[in-house]
């Protein structure tokens, strides 16, 4: 069965530095998000992206992040200086079409933040 | 802020009980309502998704849905232990990018 898969599936960093989470969508899919969830948190929306731009973004979604799809199936999640807030799971999911259907995760990244 | 409530819980159910768990949210245009399952550490998993008023049953899950109460609600018929885990309601609000919006999610307990 197609899934989508994530690495690192823990990364440990230093406050400032950059980190980049990867992701492979199911290879037929067109929408392509990233969400987080801080321990004991709700899943929070970070962005949406369709078509090789950001479609939607949230609050979260500051200058200190950015998304790209370099190659075709990867799908990438940066974090210019990372700060101690950072620390969470980070959860890629993709949709094949439409906007209301299911939407896959993957097994997530957790980022900590020392 | 658009939001999607959920009681925390947690919420204790018998083995082989009906665990009933309720989510409301305040966007009034969402079209598209779901239920996730997670367990602790891992990611979400969907279970059932839910778009016209009233019923839909899927194996022990029913979900249901009344969006002029701006309410769904999921039915686990004969709860197993496995079930144990957290429950999250998500909506896709009016006019989004198909982003899901959730909620804090009800733990689940279910004693054998």
């Amino acid at each position: 069965e197609p899934e989508v898969t994530q690495t690192p599936s823990h990364q440990v960093t230093q406050m400032g530095q950059e980190v980049i989470l990867r992701c492979v969508p199911i290879s037929n899919h067109l929408y392509f998000y990233w969400y987080r969830q801080i321990l004991g948190q709700k899943v929070e929306f970070l962005v949406s992206f369709y078509n090789n731009e950001i479609s939607e973004k949230s609050e979260i979604f500051d200058d200190q992040f950015s998304v790209e799809r370099p190659d075709g199936s990867n799908f990438t999640l940066k974090i210019r200086s990372t700060k101690l807030e950072d620390s969470a799971m980070y959860f890629c999911a993709s949709r094949d079409r439409g906007l209301a259907g299911e939407l896959f995760f993957g097994e997530g990244s957790r980022l900590t933040v020392l | 802020q658009k939001e999607v409530e959920q009681n925390s819980g947690p919420l204790s159910v018998p083995e082989g009980a009906i665990a009933s768990l309720n989510c409301t949210y305040s966007d009034r245009g969402s079209q598209s309502f779901f239920w996730y399952r997670q367990y602790s550490g891992k990611s979400p998993e969907l279970i059932m998704f839910i778009y016209s008023n009233g019923d839909k049953e899927d194996g022990r899950f029913t979900a249901q849905l009344n969006k002029a109460s701006q309410y769904v609600s999921l039915l686990i018929r004969d709860s197993q232990p496995s079930d144990s885990a957290t429950y999250l309601c998500a909506v896709i609000p009016r006019g989004s990018w198909g982003k899901l919006q959730f909620g804090a999610g009800t733990q689940v307990v279910v004693t054998p």
